[in-house]
């Protein structure tokens, strides 16, 4: 599984777009790149998974550029809600287990 | 998606002794998953919970320390053995319902502390 490397912080505002950008220079070719979020006394919950170009669901935005060494998740209009811990990870997926980093803690001021 | 519950939601326990934590989901999966997040920290995977034989193990992690069962496709227990205070952490199962599905449900976490 690859390592990923996110910024251990960030801070935004209401009503703004946050867009936290991982690294993932040795993914494999059948690793898919997923976020977690985890809220402060709960386990992850899954955001957004993809492989490469962009994704969007209803929560997020998820741009992968050609190479796949990198990804940003896009929040758009965060909230206070947002604030929690997001983690990117490269999912090989056959084997289920994942390797978590170190996440980026995202604080959504007023 | 998969419901999961865990057992007990929070416990305080002496050095030296053994807690039992169960874990529950609301529907038959193929993989389970043990982790452990300490204080402050990330997850890190403790084992694989294989249904009908032995869990598979994590480096750092041992069966004789954290002893898992898998009765069934719905049920499994990870018990932390012999605690010391370096066991407080909050324990958590996970469930992903199949190989070829890259989401990953994780029950509320049971939070551990040892005194």
């Amino acid at each position: 599984l690859a390592k990923t490397t996110q910024p251990i912080s960030m801070d935004s505002y209401e009503g703004q777009e946050v867009n936290i950008t991982c690294s993932h220079n040795n993914i494999a070719t059948n690793d898919y790149i997923t976020w977690y979020q985890q809220f402060p006394s709960q386990g992850p919950r899954f955001i957004i998974q993809g492989y490469k170009t962009k994704v969007t669901n209803e929560v997020a935005s998820l741009f992968i550029p050609a190479d796949r060494k990198s990804s940003t998740l896009s929040l758009p209009r965060v909230s206070l809600s947002d604030t929690a811990v997001y983690y990117c990870l490269a999912d090989g997926g056959s084997q289920g287990n994942l390797i978590f980093g170190k996440g980026t803690k995202l604080s959504v001021k007023p | 998606s998969a419901v999961i519950s865990q057992k007990p939601s929070r416990d305080i326990c002496q050095r030296g002794t053994s807690l039992t934590i169960q874990c529950q989901v609301d529907s038959q999966v193929t993989m389970m998953f043990w982790y452990r997040q300490q204080p402050g920290q990330s997850l890190t995977l403790i084992a694989t919970a294989n249904q009908g034989s032995e869990a598979t193990y994590e480096s750092g992690f041992v069966i004789d320390k954290f002893p898992i069962s898998r009765p069934n496709l719905t049920f499994s227990t990870l018990t932390v053995s012999n605690m010391s205070p370096e066991d407080s952490s909050i324990y958590l199962c996970s469930v992903k319902l199949g190989t070829m599905t890259y989401e990953q449900y994780f029950g509320p976490g049971t939070r551990l502390t040892v005194t």
